[in-house]
């Protein structure tokens, strides 16, 4: 069955950077997009960005421009969203989920939460 | 970008009750890419409904999409009390992809 698998909870000062990785597995990687989003406590969801896991295209959300870096590793099936110049209101849980082509967000990893603060 | 507005904020329902949230669009959304996701609390969302109104695998059918253009239903036919959640709207035509604020659904 398909499986997105993150990488545990961080804990970040105002500045640093932070690196999120979402391993998958049940379905061949290269087929699919993986798109990240974002989740503030008790806020909605906030769609950051999608790369292709075929050829490493990428589309980022305008607000994050210049901060947000999406890469993936097709040797072991695994995504990474990098986040620099971190900010108290990036405090959020972020979600790495698969993406079809033309189709929406169809299996979610179980969330990482990011923590920024002095 | 397409700002996507749902209502109610907060539903409040007794189980068998028939829900019906409402999800409008600042322009259409092209081809009808407009899909429907359920978080419960604590875990990541779940696709339930895509294209506006095909259901997901494994889905029940008691959850159904409707409209076009920028005027988008989702109902929950008969309201069981594992559907307590936050229901969320998102459109996937036009980068960048948004979704709703969303809707709670409160079982009485």
């Amino acid at each position: 069955q398909v499986q997105l698998v993150q990488s545990g909870a961080e804990v970040k000062k105002p500045g640093a950077s932070v690196k999120v990785s979402c391993k998958a597995s049940g379905y061949t990687f290269t087929s699919y997009g993986i798109s990240w989003v974002r989740q503030a406590p008790g806020q909605g969801l906030e769609w950051m960005g999608w790369i292709s896991a075929y050829n490493g295209d990428t589309n980022y959300a305008q607000n994050l421009q210049g901060r947000v870096t999406m890469t993936t590793d097709t040797s072991t099936s695994t995504a990474y969203m990098e986040l620099r110049s971190l900010r108290s209101d990036d405090t959020a849980v972020y979600f790495c989920a698969r993406v079809p082509s033309y189709n929406p967000l169809d299996n979610w990893g179980q969330g990482t939460l990011v923590t920024v603060s002095s | 970008e397409i700002v996507l507005t749902q209502s109610p904020g907060t539903l409040s329902l007794f189980p068998g009750e028939r829900a019906t949230l409402s999800c409008r669009a600042s322009q259409s959304i092209r081809i009808n890419y407009l899909s429907w996701y359920q978080q419960k609390p604590g875990q990541a969302p779940r696709l339930l409904i895509f294209g506006a109104s095909s259901r997901a695998t494994g889905i029940p059918d008691r959850f159904s999409g409707s409209g076009s253009g920028t005027d988008f239903t989702l109902t929950i036919s008969r309201l069981e009390p594992e559907d307590l959640a936050v229901y969320y709207c998102q459109q996937y035509g036009s980068s960048p992809w948004t979704f709703g604020q969303g809707t709670k659904v409160e079982i009485k």
